[in-house]
């Protein structure tokens, strides 16, 4: 089943505290991003990647950084998390191949909290 | 710089009536696209419909339809006959139009909540 992974589903943790929110798409897609969903402000995108080893900042990416070693993975990690960082984030995938007007595949979101 | 404007934040209707989520955009770009995802209570993120800026076609899926207009950077989405399973979060979003197209700029979001 095509699908993007996104691992863990909740997360609480505490100020400071690095962590990593594994995502992972089995669509052989060359794009992935991440979002950050908070009420009343719609979904914004943190970062995206075009291709292995290509990555760019997209509206919010203060706080937090990715990378692209593998195709199929594009980890989000925030080195020191603030409690403004508390958010539900998806990471989403699509081919390259239409550029903007694929649509994207979502996964099912990461509710972060960081006391 | 992209924007997307989804000016109404809750919209409250009755099972069976008809409901229009309006979106207004506003991108530089003489090329690009428009998307609408639903995100029911269940949380995940859905695509319904894309729609590139060539083509101003309305478009019909069941009761679903959508009406593009470039004239006035719409890109509006009515529900007929609306159902409780119609109950959710409708964002309409914007991309770029090239195959290095990295970008993408979300409406805030309309919540819809369809009451039996």
């Amino acid at each position: 089943e095509a699908q993007v992974t996104q691992n863990p589903r909740y997360l609480i943790t505490v100020t400071g505290k690095k962590l990593t929110v594994t995502c992972s798409q089995n669509m052989n897609h060359e794009y992935m991003s991440w979002y950050r969903q908070d009420p009343g402000l719609g979904l914004r995108q943190i970062y995206y990647s075009m291709n292995v080893e290509v990555t760019d900042k997209g509206d919010v990416p203060e706080g937090y950084k990715v990378s692209r070693k593998e195709k199929r993975n594009f980890p989000l990690i925030l080195e020191s998390p603030s409690p403004n960082q508390t958010s539900l984030y998806f990471c989403a995938s699509r081919t390259r191949l239409g550029g903007g007007g694929e649509k994207l595949f979502f996964g099912s979101g990461t509710q972060l909290s960081v006391l | 710089a992209q924007k997307v404007t989804q000016a109404q934040t809750e919209i409250s209707v009755v099972e069976k009536e008809d409901v229009t989520l309006d979106c207004v955009y506003e991108t530089r770009d003489t090329t690009y696209y428009l998307f609408w995802y639903k995100q029911p209570p269940s949380g995940e993120l859905v695509f319904l419909i894309r729609r590139n800026s060539f083509d101003e076609q309305n478009e019909i899926s069941g009761r679903y339809s959508w009406n593009f207009q470039k004239s006035t950077s719409s890109f509006n989405f009515t529900i007929t006959a609306s159902q409780v399973v119609d109950s959710a979060v409708y964002f309409c979003a914007l991309s770029e139009d090239n195959t290095n197209a990295g970008k993408s700029t979300f409406g805030d979001g309309t919540t819809l909540t369809v009451k039996p």
